[in-house]
């Protein structure tokens, strides 16, 4: 499925640099998500915005910036990344926010942090 | 507290085997719930939701699950697996009111030739 792409698929970074993963949703969509998945543990709902307004911050650490200009788009910047950080981050979206809507993925950014 | 358990983090079957994939969660209300599948290197593809109604729902690839109350349950059943469905399955709960699922921590599927 296309509907939602992912850039870039791959990133390796210093924990000292700043760099961006970006989220296009061609689907028509309201509502956009950001989670991280790492190995052996759930996935991690990080940030949701709804109308490019920002409903849901799950507690994620400053390091990482989310920015929605519109609801097509979705952006984190992400700056003095920890090890702990390197994971595989998913971008979704859905028609509207809520826990009833099916989301739809990209194929996901996956981060390694030197 | 919403919470949702696959108690089988690795299964392994035959190729034309019957497959079923256990999902428990813990809720007050009825929930809604999805499950997901995620083939290596992508990202999760919705297979089937249920919100309400017919407790057997049907969904893509040949799969169906079915919703029991009773033992708070939702697993994914499919009757005869192909070689193509090896990946990992995932249960989603999501509680009304509210923007979140809680995923559970998946089942990875082999399926033998």
């Amino acid at each position: 499925e296309t509907g939602v792409t992912q850039t870039p698929r791959h990133l390796v970074m210093g924990m000292t640099n700043k760099k961006s993963l970006k989220c296009e949703q061609h689907l028509g969509h309201n509502a956009m998500y950001w989670y991280k998945q790492s190995a052996k543990k759930p996935l991690e709902l990080m940030f949701v915005y709804n109308f490019k307004e920002q409903t849901e911050n799950n507690s994620v650490p400053s390091r990482f910036s989310p920015e929605c200009p519109n609801s097509s788009h979705l952006f984190l910047h992400l700056h003095t990344l920890q090890p702990e950080d390197s994971a595989l981050y998913l971008c979704a979206s859905s028609q509207d926010a809520g826990s009833n809507q099916p989301q739809h993925f990209g194929d996901g950014t996956r981060l390694s942090i030197l | 507290a919403q919470s949702v358990t696959q108690p089988d983090i690795h299964i392994t079957v035959s190729e034309g085997a019957s497959l079923e994939l256990r999902c428990n969660y813990s809720y007050g209300a009825t929930p809604y719930l999805f499950w997901y599948v995620q083939s290596p290197g992508q990202g999760l593809q919705l297979l089937l939701k249920y919100f309400s109604g017919d407790t057997l729902v049907q969904g893509i690839k040949g799969f169906e699950a079915e919703f029991k109350r009773s033992q708070s349950s939702f697993n994914l059943r499919k009757p005869s697996v192909h070689w193509s469905d090896a990946a990992e399955y995932f249960c989603a709960v999501g509680a009304s009111g509210t923007y979140k699922y809680i995923f559970g921590t998946g089942t990875r599927l082999k399926v033998l030739a």
